[in-house]
């Protein structure tokens, strides 16, 4: 059983496109994530919900809406895709917030070409 | 704010000692270790609290020395499959539970 699993693995797609990425966790856990990690392998966290709470909204542009219809999803839409959000995009879960193990899903790689 | 990790890369041969420092300018509450091997998700090894304790995975130990907002990663005897990049990542202690930062990473190879 995958804990943290993510949809699709990879995305290659056109600069202008729409695309969403899927996550689900069966943990149980309250709070996920949204990393990203770029080409130097920065790993910088986009937006963490709990309990569907949006709690950390980092400076991130508006193309990109987080949605967490239920505890055990958060999903990712981006809008108008650039060459710059070519990635790899981690979803995470863990129990709470901050202070806590958190257990990632396989990452997805996004490709804008 | 994000943590500082030193060294940025490291090389060692099967059997030998690393240590992985990681240091903020800011009070810590905690420290987290990940580990990353190549093309694969993050995984946790393990976390440290204030209160100066030191924890052990294996042959990886940490330590955490709240007044000097430091933390050190010990790898003794290292294997092959301690080949990745280890993260340290950070809650500050005014800000407990809700700015969990991730440092810029410190790459190891093991060869044989």
């Amino acid at each position: 059983d995958t804990a943290v699993s993510q949809t699709p693995k990879y995305l290659v797609t056109q600069m202008g496109n729409d695309k969403s990425i899927k996550c689900e966790q069966n943990l149980g856990h309250d709070t996920m994530y949204w990393y990203k990690q770029d080409s130097k392998k920065f790993l910088k966290i986009m937006f963490s919900y709990n309990n569907k709470e949006l709690i950390i909204n980092e400076t991130v542009p508006n193309r990109f809406s987080p949605k967490s219809p239920d505890k055990a999803h958060l999903n990712l839409h981006i809008n108008s895709l650039e060459l710059g959000d070519s990635a790899v995009y981690f979803c995470a879960s863990s129990q709470g917030p901050g202070a806590v193990q958190a257990f990632f899903g396989q990452g997805t790689r996004l490709t804008v070409v | 704010q994000q943590p500082v990790q030193s060294p940025q890369a490291v090389i060692l041969r099967e059997g030998e000692d690393a240590v992985i420092n990681c240091s903020s300018s800011k009070a810590l509450y905690s420290v987290h270790w990940y580990r990353q091997k190549h093309g694969e998700a993050p995984v946790f090894l393990m976390i440290l609290l204030k209160g100066g304790e030191q924890k052990g995975h294996e042959k990886i130990s940490a330590s955490f020395n709240e007044k000097k907002q430091q933390s050190s990663l010990y790898l003794t005897a290292s294997q092959l499959s301690y080949s990745g990049t280890y993260f340290c990542g950070t809650v500050q202690a005014d800000n407990y539970g809700q700015n969990f930062v991730f440092g810029p990473g410190t790459r190891l190879s093991v060869l044989p």
